[in-house]
């Protein structure tokens, strides 16, 4: 069975601070990941997402992630935050199979202070 | 995004109550979900649907059933509402065709159960 690990529960930053928030999988087979954000008040939308090819994935609003196969990792980055980026980050892993169901960690709630 | 629409938005109903959450999507996805938020929780699999005649339980389905009326339509019910089913409430969809399987969610509907 798969699972996701989010460490960090609770991140507070000021403006112009880096962020880096992780994420850990199991998974036995090819993997899909994601990252998806929900700001407040809000539903889930797409970061980025992984599933072939580069293993630096590129998203929307300067956001980025590293999928590392050998330490099951898929940590999300971002070098200068913005009090925008409020919000909780979810990563998720599903398998590349056409049955797959993805499974969802914790969350991570980000604040930045102005 | 109005492609993954839910009603209501919020609702509050007593215990034993029985109650129907809808979900309606334009994007002509074949893969239909349920899922709960709860704080620190993350989100939870309740049902998942990968065609109209395709009906899954997923990691909490007890207390709950589900109903895929057509492709576009997956409605989620509480047969006997009870206090601890409060929580936040998403559908999602997703396509199978699309590499990725990225998912899309609805707004979300709140529902609180005195």
């Amino acid at each position: 069975a798969q699972s996701v690990s989010q460490h960090n529960h609770h991140v507070i930053l000021s403006e112009a601070a880096s962020l880096e928030l992780g994420c850990n999988y199991s998974y036995g087979g090819t993997v899909n990941l994601f990252w998806y954000v929900q700001y407040p008040g809000q539903h889930l939308q797409l970061l980025l997402k992984y599933f072939s090819g580069d293993p630096l994935v590129k998203g929307i609003k300067g956001f980025e992630a590293e999928f590392i196969k050998s330490k099951f990792s898929f940590n999300l980055r971002k070098p200068s935050v913005q009090w925008s980026d409020t919000a909780e980050y979810f990563c998720a892993v599903g398998g590349s199979g056409g049955s797959y169901i993805p499974t969802f960690g914790r969350g991570t709630s980000l604040i930045v202070h102005p | 995004d109005a492609d993954v629409t839910q009603t209501p938005r919020n609702r509050i109903t007593k215990t034993g109550k029985r109650i129907m959450l809808e979900c309606s999507q334009t994007k002509g996805h074949d893969r239909m979900y349920w899922y709960r938020q709860d704080p620190g929780l993350g989100l939870r699999l309740i049902y998942y649907s990968f065609d109209v005649k395709d009906i899954n339980k997923g990691e909490i389905s007890d207390g709950y059933s589900v109903s895929r009326q057509a492709q576009a339509k997956f409605s989620l019910s509480l047969e006997s509402a009870i206090p601890n089913q409060t929580a936040l409430y998403f559908c999602a969809t997703s396509d199978s065709g699309l590499a990725g399987n990225e998912q899309f969610f609805g707004p979300g509907t709140r529902l609180t159960v005195l």
